[in-house]
């Protein structure tokens, strides 16, 4: 069964350090999205790719946060500089019809 | 704007009992309603989702139950299973906001052997 792929699965950080997150979708699947998931609460859409266009990012923090989608296929998340909010479950899902989202395993973020 | 409620927040529930979590939307443009089932160090799984069209669907042990006029859907466990101990999220979405997914607060289940 595909699966959509994430990495890393942890990182330490400290804080005012930058970092990555890397996600491969499901082949074939158009619609990517990044949400974050603090513990004990809901997903939060932080990102919306249609192929390499973003379709929404209005609750992605902009002075820090970046996400790109190059070829529209895997996509990375960046967080320049980290702050200690900023640790939580950073998801990738992907979808090819409405509602039906595949998500990752998550990277788990702790920034110190 | 938590356009998604969802209780309890925590459920305990024996083995072979029936697992009720609620959760009521506030847009009338939502016209999608899954649950999603979450494991520990795990992404949230698709469980079961329903439209609006219809007030009832049942996968196995999973029901949904859909009442449009009070904006409200629930998820029916019924013969719970220890294995079914997970944390349970609803959400909606609708087709005009590129079907991205708008998720209530989750509950925790604990069902007891």
């Amino acid at each position: 069964e595909a699966e959509v792929a994430q990495s890393p699965r942890y990182k330490i950080t400290e804080k005012s350090q930058a970092v990555a997150f890397w996600c491969d979708p499901i082949s074939g699947h158009a619609t990517l999205y990044w949400y974050r998931q603090i513990l004990g609460q809901g997903p939060e859409l932080l990102v919306q790719f249609q192929d390499e266009s973003v379709v929404d990012d209005s609750q992605l923090p902009k002075d820090r946060f970046s996400a790109e989608r190059l070829k529209g296929v895997d996509s990375t998340l960046k967080i320049q500089p980290a702050e200690l909010g900023d640790s939580a479950m950073y998801l990738c899902a992907s979808s090819r019809t409405q509602g039906k989202l595949f998500f990752g395993s998550g990277t788990q973020l702790s920034v110190l | 704007q938590q356009q998604v409620k969802q209780s309890p927040q925590s459920l305990i529930v024996q083995k072979g009992g029936i697992s009720i979590i609620n959760c009521a939307y506030e847009n009338t443009a939502f016209d999608y309603f899954p649950w999603y089932q979450q494991f520990p160090g795990k992404g949230p799984a698709l469980l079961i989702a329903i439209r609006p069209d219809v007030s009832e669907k049942k996968e196995g042990r999973f029901t949904i139950s859909f009442n449009k006029s009070a904006k409200q859907f629930s998820l029916h466990i019924m013969d719970s299973q220890p294995g079914d101990s997970a944390t349970y999220f609803c959400a909606a979405s609708m087709k005009t906001s590129g079907s991205r997914l708008t998720f209530g607060e989750g509950t925790q289940l604990t069902v007891n052997p």
